[in-house]
């Protein structure tokens, strides 16, 4: 079945400090690709999409593209802030069947200042 | 405009009883789903209902059911609690159906099992 292998965590970072968070997925189809988000307390929010392959999904600074060649769907930001402090998971999405996301088991990561 | 609503936020329950978890999705929503977010873990998909009709159901045992109402609340029941059903239970909606709909999470019902 459709799977997704996160980067593990937990991820500690300095303020300014470049990210890269590694996620990998298996699919039978052409899936479309996600990053949520997980504030402390709150429930998950779309952080950023991709459809197909070489599209590149951008929101608040963080950045993936979708790379078929690699099974690939990296996320990364250029500088980061406290406030990024969260769980990050990335997921995929059947075209066909149910509306139903896969997700990979998330990374925590903290900034500190 | 409210998002997605679920009802209770924390609940305690003992092995063996049944548990009730509310949901209303946004308004306009005809997609709900249910996910089930065990602790260090990635939610895993439970069920998608549709316009009332279960579209989907994930690898989950009958214990676990689930319906949605003609104004597109839905509830997710779970007969025979074990400890392991302890989690965060997440509802998600949608616009549309397929692939194109985003999914918009609700807070989540938070279950600890004793």
């Amino acid at each position: 079945g459709d799977s997704v292998t996160q980067m593990e965590g937990p991820v500690t970072l300095s303020e300014e400090a470049f990210l890269t968070i590694n996620c990998t997925y298996t699919a039978t189809g052409y899936p479309s690709l996600f990053w949520y988000v997980q504030y402390p307390g709150e429930g998950l929010q779309l952080l950023l999409k991709a459809t197909k392959a070489d599209d590149k999904g951008s929101n608040k600074g963080f950045e993936a593209t979708y790379r078929k060649e690699t099974t690939s769907f990296h996320l990364e930001k250029g500088s980061v802030q406290v406030s990024d402090s969260a769980v990050y998971f990335c997921a995929l999405k059947e075209i066909q069947g149910a509306q139903k996301l896969v997700f990979g088991q998330g990374t925590r990561l903290t900034i500190n200042p | 405009d409210a998002g997605v609503t679920q009802s209770p936020t924390h609940l305690i329950k003992t092995r063996g009883q049944h548990v009730t978890l509310r949901c209303s999705p946004i308004s306009g929503h005809k997609s709900v789903s249910w996910y089930q977010q065990v602790l260090g873990q990635g939610p895993q998909f439970i069920f998608q209902y549709y316009e009332k009709e279960e579209r989907g159901r994930g690898n989950f045992p009958d214990r676990f059911s689930a319906r949605q109402f003609p104004n597109y609340s839905s509830e997710l029941n779970v007969n025979a609690l074990l400890l392991g059903d302890s989690a965060l239970y997440l509802c998600a909606s949608s616009l549309v159906q397929g692939a194109a709909g985003e999914l918009f999470f609700g807070e989540g019902s938070r279950l600890t099992v004793l």
